[in-house]
């Protein structure tokens, strides 16, 4: 089972901040997505990157694959409450068949 | 995209008793649903993989005959805790997978199930 390290597991800014949280693996991701959950609900998916290297945004939400597709980053731009929430990064085994999730990183975004 | 439901959404038993927990595929067919666990401020963990029509695959550390899984039909899992205890307070998230060869499926994940066991 591939294991994927978040950083940092907690991070509380101003609203309009910038800021980025990183999913690390010892071993190369066939595919990485990102996922949001709010309190009480779950998890939904914001993104999926497969080529290594590959940029995707979402509106305020930058998305990275890194070259070796070893490491992803998530970058917010202007963080805004509404932004609060975990966000979890997840891979899929080498049987493609399952997800595993990274740890968590917690965002609280204050007004 | 495709919709996941569970029910009840939030549940309170009594020690010793048992809870059941459905989780639906609304707008689609489920081969494979998913059952993860979440402890407070913490990332889901998996608990089992339900393959409709046959037995569930539980991870380590997972006790088959406490949590006991039904995938009866393509849309509909089931996840019943057994004799529950106070340490099986936990938010319970089903997820259902489509259909497809390695890369073609996407999961969906419902929106979670709160048991509290006093």
């Amino acid at each position: 089972t591939q294991l994927l390290e978040q950083s940092p597991q907690f991070l509380s800014i101003q609203e309009g901040e910038n800021l980025t949280v990183y999913c690390n693996s010892s071993s190369v991701f066939s595919s990485l997505q990102w996922y949001r959950q709010e309190p009480g609900e779950g998890p939904v998916l914001l993104v999926t990157v497969v080529t290594g290297g590959e940029v995707k945004k979402l509106k305020r939400l930058t998305f990275q694959f890194g070259d070796a597709r070893k490491d992803s980053s998530l970058h917010i731009t202007a963080a805004q409450p509404g932004d609060t929430g975990l966000y979890l990064c997840a891979s899929r085994n080498n049987a493609g068949n399952m997800l595993t999730f990274g740890g968590g990183t917690r965002l609280m975004v204050k007004p | 995209g495709a919709v996941v439901s569970q029910h009840p959404s939030r549940v309170i038993c009594k020690s010793g008793t048992s809870v059941k927990i459905e989780c639906r595929s609304l707008d689609f067919q489920a081969t494979t649903m998913f059952w993860y666990r979440q402890f407070p401020k913490q990332s889901l963990m998996l608990m089992a993989t339900s393959n409709e029509g046959s037995k569930a695959t539980y991870e380590q550390g997972v006790e088959k005959d406490k949590f006991l899984i039904n995938h009866a039909s393509l849309t509909l899992s089931t996840l019943t805790v057994t004799s529950a205890h106070p340490e099986d307070s936990s938010f319970y998230i089903c997820s259902a997978r489509t259909g497809g060869g390695w890369g073609a499926y996407e999961q969906f994940f419902g929106p979670g199930t709160r048991l509290t066991v006093l």
